[in-house]
């Protein structure tokens, strides 16, 4: 199947700074990645959907100036948490989608992020 | 919108039980429904993929059924095992946007 990887699994910053996670699809064209969040006992809530070379569409209630995605390759999607906080903490998981994967998402194994 | 509920929440059995989790959710025009397990702290795997065209699908002790209408999916894991304690995730790909909704998960503990 599909792999698709993330980077850093883990991350612990200070309150105030910017924290990037990357997702990269290692052995397809990921045409459109998803990011999701997942708070402690809870399921996964999609943040944004991103296409290779647009903009990224996000939910409702998803700050687009906090959370700046980039999908400037079909291989290659970031994260990035701006002026983090502690409620920013989370387990953040992304997910592929491309050619010949119809309605199918690959999921990375995730990124724990505590805000200190 | 597409709304995804999973029951029961919780649910702990002896190992070589068999067990169905349920899954049900509000929009029946979907393209396909997946269950994933997730271990604590970890990502998901995959475990079965059902296409809307399809009833069932089985993989080894595993074997899930898709009725859409109702909206409903049924997991049923055989003989259950110490390492199937985990929490089970039913997700279901619809809408224009082809989202996957998720939905709350069933998290499983089997006792040995």
């Amino acid at each position: 199947g599909a792999v698709v990887s993330q980077h850093p699994s883990w991350v612990i910053c200070k309150s105030g700074t910017s924290v990037k996670i990357e997702c990269r699809s290692l052995d397809f064209q990921a045409t459109t990645m998803f990011w999701y969040r997942q708070f402690p006992k809870q399921s996964l809530m999609l943040m944004a959907t991103s296409n290779e070379g647009s903009k990224a569409t996000y939910e409702q209630g998803v700050e687009k100036d906090k959370f700046l995605i980039n999908h400037a390759s079909l291989t290659l999607s970031t994260l990035t948490v701006t002026s983090a906080h502690p409620e920013d903490s989370s387990f953040y998981i992304c997910s592929a989608s491309g050619i010949g994967h119809y309605n199918e998402q690959f999921f990375g194994p995730g990124t724990r992020l505590t805000v200190l | 919108k597409q709304e995804v509920t999973q029951i029961p929440a919780a649910l702990s059995v002896p190992e070589g039980e068999n067990l169905v989790l349920n899954c049900s959710f509000t929009d029946s025009a979907i393209y396909n429904l997946q269950w994933f397990r997730q271990d604590p702290g970890k990502g998901l795997t995959s475990l079965l993929l059902i296409q809307s065209s399809q009833r069932e699908q089985t993989s080894g002790r595993l074997n899930a059924s898709l009725d859409k209408s109702p909206g409903r999916s049924t997991l049923y894991i055989a003989a259950s095992q110490p390492g199937d304690s985990a929490t089970y995730l039913c997700a279901v790909y619809s809408g224009s946007a082809r989202q996957l909704t998720f939905g709350s998960g069933t998290q499983l503990t089997v006792l040995p």
